[in-house]
């Protein structure tokens, strides 16, 4: 079955850097687009970052364009997310979410369990 | 960027009731639309996408439609699983919004 398992968050300075990972497993994970969805304490949904199946393609949030980057390795069935210069207002739940693409492109069809970034000194 | 307005904010109904959730898009989207319920403390569930296809394994109490920029989700009779926040999610273009939210309460 699917399995998408966050890891890397936690508590960290603002102006600091984080990476958190997300291990994809029970499907092709090189055929599959991947995104970064957020979720702020007690607030709704946020798309975050997508990247296509092969890493070619990358769009992002402008709340955070230059300051996160998205990175795939096919080989390790990894997804990652580069946060810089975190600010308070980053703290959230990130979800590792696969695309339903070829299905249908920007349809978050498997979310994983979510992992707390927590931006505060 | 596309807004998606949904409304109401919550809904409290009886088991048994009809509940219909409303989300409007800005501009056209077509049929790029899918809903997601999120329980709490959970990952959010994709219920449906192409605004009226139910997602595999969904229950068939739960349906979407759309007319131009407005798309609906009912539940046609609710059951105590179904206390969830609701999510609608345009696809049509980067980046990807979500509407607001709809929370489900059970009166």
């Amino acid at each position: 079955q699917v399995q998408l398992v966050e890891s890397g968050g936690g508590v960290v300075q603002p102006g600091r850097s984080l990476r958190v990972s997300c291990a994809a497993s029970g499907f092709s994970f090189s055929r599959h687009s991947m995104h970064w969805v957020r979720q702020a304490p007690g607030k709704g949904l946020e798309w975050v970052a997508f990247i296509s199946y092969d890493g070619n393609n990358e769009y992002y949030a402008d709340s955070v364009q230059g300051q996160f980057t998205i990175s795939r390795d096919n080989s390790k069935n990894t997804l990652y997310l580069q946060m810089n210069s975190l600010r308070p207002d980053d703290t959230a739940v990130y979800y590792c979410v696969r695309d339903s693409d070829p299905a249908q492109l920007g349809i978050f069809d498997y979310w994983g369990q979510g992992i707390l970034v927590t931006v505060s000194t | 960027d596309i807004q998606m307005t949904q409304s109401p904010s919550s809904v409290s109904a009886s088991v048994g009731d009809r509940v219909t959730i409303t989300c409007r898009a800005r501009q056209g989207i077509s049929s790029w639309l899918a809903w997601y319920q999120q329980k709490p403390g959970r990952a959010p569930k994709l219920l449906i996408y192409g605004a009226s296809t139910l997602q595999s394994g969904v229950p068939s109490r739960f349906s979407g439609s759309r007319s131009g920029t407005d798309f609906t989700l009912t539940i046609t009779s609710l059951q105590p699983e179904d206390v969830a926040t609701y999510y609608c999610q345009q696809a049509n273009s980067f980046p990807l919004t979500f509407g607001g939210g709809t929370k489900v309460e059970i009166k």
